[in-house]
């Protein structure tokens, strides 16, 4: 089976950084992905890592380390407009689907 | 707009009901997932269809069942309809079996009353 962990809220200012984590315990990894949700809205995708490393995509970073079964996404220069749930999803190529996170809502003040 | 065009938008139906959710994948995707979120909860997987055969599993109930058609769109079929089946219905589509990003329709919010 898959466990996957991330923090439910949090908390970042304006103008600030943020870095969400994510913990997951999985048998034929294949791979993370970081999406973002909007109340109300439909998923869309942030980022995949397959290999460890940062990955960088302007103000979004993400980062894996498979050996600890960890990943974070990394929001810079936070705006208002960040403030959504942020869903890390595993995809386990011997179950052959990726499995959600629960999300981590995010709430950016000014 | 991601591609991807579920229909109804939103449903309202009775316990007891059957209903049924529609999802066109985007073109040339093969990939078709179907999740449930209900209210402040994540994203649980119900279901993946590629190219037509089921692909994999999640927890979905016996009562709910899913079919890809030979034209790629996919219908989820809702029996039997409890109260605790209110959430909104996402479809995903994606062009492989799953290691590339999945692109999520806007979703079916369905209320059982």
């Amino acid at each position: 089976g898959q466990n996957i962990d991330q923090p439910t809220e949090m908390t970042a200012t304006e103008g600030a950084i943020v870095q969400i984590n994510c913990t997951y315990q999985t048998s034929g990894f294949n791979g993370l992905f970081w999406y973002q949700q909007h109340a109300g809205e439909a998923p869309t995708f942030l980022s995949y890592n397959v290999l460890d490393g940062l990955e960088e995509k302007g103000r979004f970073s993400s980062f894996l380390s498979r050996s600890k079964g960890y990943s974070y996404l990394l929001l810079k220069e936070l705006q208002m407009k960040d403030s959504a749930s942020y869903l890390c999803a595993v995809y386990n190529t011997n179950a052959g689907k990726s499995t959600f996170g629960d999300g981590t809502t995010l709430t950016v003040k000014p | 707009d991601s591609g991807v065009t579920q229909t109804p938008k939103h449903l309202i139906t009775a316990t007891g009901q059957r209903v049924t959710l529609r999802c066109s994948p985007r073109s040339g995707d093969l990939s078709v997932y179907w999740y449930q979120q209900s209210l402040d909860q994540g994203l649980q997987f119900l279901i993946q269809y590629y190219n037509g055969e089921e692909r994999a599993k999640g927890n979905i109930l016996e009562r709910f069942s899913a079919q890809q058609f030979p034209d790629l769109h996919s219908e989820l079929n809702l029996s039997s309809l409890e109260l605790g089946d209110s959430a909104l219905y996402f479809c995903a589509s994606s062009g492989g079996t799953g290691t590339t990003e999945a692109f999520f329709g806007q979703g079916t919010r369905l209320t059982v009353v």
